[in-house]
This record gives C-alpha cells, structure tokens and sequence, in this order.
C-alpha cells in the first residue's frame, strides 16, 4: 500500500528563520514524490517533485526539498522564511511501478509565518 | 493559476437537485483529474481521464458522473448528493500519464449540499 504521512498539521516559524515540513512515505519500490502548496480560497500549486538523480531538489519560490532513500523522508526546506509562505503544504506520492496514475496526498501541513 | 479554470467557485444545492461542476485546462495537458479535499482528510482523487478516456473510478458512487468531451474540458455532474458530499472539487491538469508529471490545479468548487 502507498501512503504519506505529515506527523505536524501545524508548523509556527518566525520570519528569516529556517523552516521545514516533515514528509515520511511508504510505496512499494521507488517513488515519485511532489510538494504542493495551497493559498487561501485557490488550488494546489506544484513547488518541485523527485523523480531521479539528485537527492536535493530545488523549486519554486526558494523551497527545496531532500529525498532520503533510508529514512523515508521528503522533508520539505526554505533557509528563511517569508510571510507570504503562509500556507497549507501537501507531499504526495505515487510508486512508479504501478498501473495506476494515484497521487496519493498527506492531510497537509499548515504554516504560519511569524513576522 | 489561470491555466485551469472552474466554474462556478461556488455552489449550494439541494439533495433532490441536479449540477454540473465544468473545467478547463489552457495547458495543453492530455490527462485530467477529478479530486475531492475535504477538511482533514487527504485530498481523495476521484476520476482520471487520458486523451479523453477514462482511466480511473476510484470507487466513486453512481451520484458523481464525469464527462469528458474533449482533452481540455471535464464535466462532473452531480445528483442526489448527500450532505457529506459538501467539500471542495478540485480539477487538475498534467502533460500525460504515467505520471511523473506534475499536475496543475484549478482554484476548485465550493460546494455545499443541503
């Protein structure tokens, strides 16, 4: 079975601090792994995904994200955080051996920038 | 955010009545998706159309039925829907299947059944 897991449903940072969103997966053989963030009243925006190569991934915005094979993780990072991150963030997965296009989506990580 | 549009944002309706939820993607995009997010659950993906053919059914009930006409339109027409039915529709959008594509989202539907 393929699942993620986001262990915080809020995250409190101050702004100019660092900042991460936790990400743990379970899918049979590889992954595929995505961050999306959500602004009030709007849909999912793509921030960067994992197919290959590289464990660190850069995306949109100054996020960044790390793949760790070992652990699980697609923990999600920004060197210093702005207000307007404030948002809900989704990791998603899909195994790509299966047949089947399933994204399948945390419950989301509400962050909040302090100013 | 304007590559994929839904129409209406919002939608208040009764169990006995009959809707239709519309999108449209400006992308290009060959795959489209029918999502449902309600609050404190995971985002549940619902229906999946490749070059206009269905793909995925992911167990929905007869009272959602998807139609899509043409790779850049995706229908979801709703009747006698139940108050737990109320959550937000999202459509999304991505280049093709298999998916390492990522997927582009429309601003969705708020809807509420009464």
């Amino acid at each position: 079975a393929q699942s993620v897991a986001q262990p915080e449903d809020q995250v409190n940072v101050a702004e100019g601090n660092p900042l991460t969103v936790k990400c743990t997966y379970s899918v049979s053989g590889n992954p595929y792994l995505f961050w999306y963030v959500q602004y009030p009243n709007r849909g999912l925006q793509f921030l960067l995904k994992y197919i290959t190569g590289d464990n660190l991934v850069k995306g949109s915005y100054g996020f960044e994200a790390e793949f760790n094979k070992s652990q699980t993780s697609f923990h999600l990072k920004k060197p210093s955080a702005l207000v307007s991150d404030s948002a809900l963030y989704f990791c998603a997965v899909r195994a790509i051996q299966t047949g089947a296009n399933n994204l399948f989506f945390g419950t989301g990580t509400r962050l909040t920038v302090i100013p | 955010e304007t590559g994929v549009t839904q129409t209406p944002r919002h939608l208040v309706m009764g169990m006995t009545n009959k809707k239709s939820l519309k999108c449209e993607q400006h992308l290009g995009h060959n795959a489209m998706y029918w999502y449902k997010q309600s609050a404190k659950k995971p985002l549940e993906l619902m229906f999946v159309y490749n070059f206009k053919e269905q793909t995925e059914n992911n167990s929905v009930p007869s009272r959602f039925s998807p139609e899509c006409p043409n790779s850049s339109h995706l229908f979801l027409h709703l009747h006698t829907l139940q108050p737990e039915d109320s959550a937000l529709y999202l459509c999304a959008s991505s280049q093709g299947q298999p998916s390492s594509y990522e997927q582009y989202f429309g601003p969705g539907t708020r809807l509420t059944v009464t």
